[in-house]
C-alpha cells in the first residue's frame, strides 16, 4: 500500500463550486504539504503544516484553505475554483525527526481540471 | 531570496548516451540540495541528495550530482541512459535555517530516442 494517498485522483468542476482535496499518509510524519504543479513552472507550495495546531501559508495561498484534521490526513480546499487553478496537486510529508534537512515524500497527485 | 534554475527545459539523448541535467541555485546561505525524478503519471521520488560531506553524491539509478559551492551548481550526471529514465527532473534548495519548504526548479524533462 502507497504510504501517502491522495483522493481523488481525477477530479473535473466548474467554475465557483466547492472542492475539497484529500491527502493521508500512513508514514507517521508530522509535517505534511500541499503544492501545485504547473507545466514549466515546477513546483509552488500552498499550504504547509508541522503538526496539527501548526498550519502556515505558503507562496500561493490565495484562493486555497486547509484542515489538518489529525496527524495523518492532510485537505486542501478550493473555495470557489477558478480557471486558472487547474494544475496538478500533490500532497507530500516529512519527519523532522529524522534530521533536519527535510526529505519530503510525495503522493501520486491529484489532477483538477476547472472549467 | 533563494531561487533555482534549470536551464533546460528539456533534453533530448539517445539511449546509451551520456547525460548532464543543468541546476544553479542562488542562495547567500548554506543549502541542502535535492534532485527529485517524477516518472509519467507519477508522483515525485528522491533521486539523491546533497546534505554536507563529499561533493560528488551518488544516488539511484546509476545518478550521481556534484555540487559545486563557487558556481552554485549541482548538475545531475549519468553516464549512460536507459529509455526507464525517460521522465521529468526537478532541482531543488532548502536553506538551513529554514525547516519549512523546499524550492523547486521548473523541471528538465529528460527524453530518451533508442
Amino acid at each position: 500500500d502507497a504510504d501517502v494517498t491522495q483522493t481523488p485522483r481525477n477530479r473535473i468542476t466548474k467554475t465557483g463550486k466547492r472542492i475539497m482535496l484529500e491527502c493521508s499518509q500512513t508514514k507517521g510524519h508530522d509535517r505534511m504539504y500541499w503544492y501545485r504543479q504547473d507545466p514549466g513552472l515546477g513546483l509552488r507550495l500552498i499550504y504547509y503544516s508541522f503538526d496539527v495546531k501548526d498550519i502556515n501559508k505558503g507562496e500561493i495561498s490565495d484562493g486555497y484553505s486547509v484542515s489538518r484534521q489529525a496527524q495523518a490526513k492532510f485537505s486542501l480546499s478550493l473555495e470557489s475554483a477558478i480557471p486558472n487553478q487547474t494544475a496538478l496537486y500533490f500532497c507530500a510529508t516529512s519527519d523532522s525527526t529524522t534530521g533536519d534537512y527535510n526529505e519530503q515524500f510525495f503522493g501520486p497527485g491529484t489532477r483538477l481540471t476547472v472549467l | 531570496a533563494q531561487s533555482v534554475t534549470q536551464l533546460d527545459s528539456q533534453v533530448p539523448v539517445f539511449e546509451e548516451a551520456p547525460v548532464e541535467l543543468r541546476c544553479n541555485y542562488s542562495s547567500s546561505v548554506s543549502v541542502y540540495l535535492f534532485w527529485y525524478v517524477q516518472y509519467p503519471n507519477q508522483g515525485l521520488q528522491l533521486l539523491l541528495k546533497y546534505l554536507s560531506g563529499s561533493t560528488l553524491v551518488k544516488g539511484i539509478n546509476g545518478f550521481e550530482a556534484e555540487f559545486n559551492k563557487s558556481q552554485t551548481s549541482f548538475h545531475l550526471r549519468k553516464p549512460s541512459v536507459h529509455i526507464s529514465d525517460t521522465a521529468e527532473y526537478f532541482c531543488a534548495v532548502r536553506i538551513y535555517s529554514s525547516a519549512s519548504k523546499i524550492i523547486f526548479g521548473s523541471g528538465t524533462r529528460l527524453s530518451i530516442r533508442p
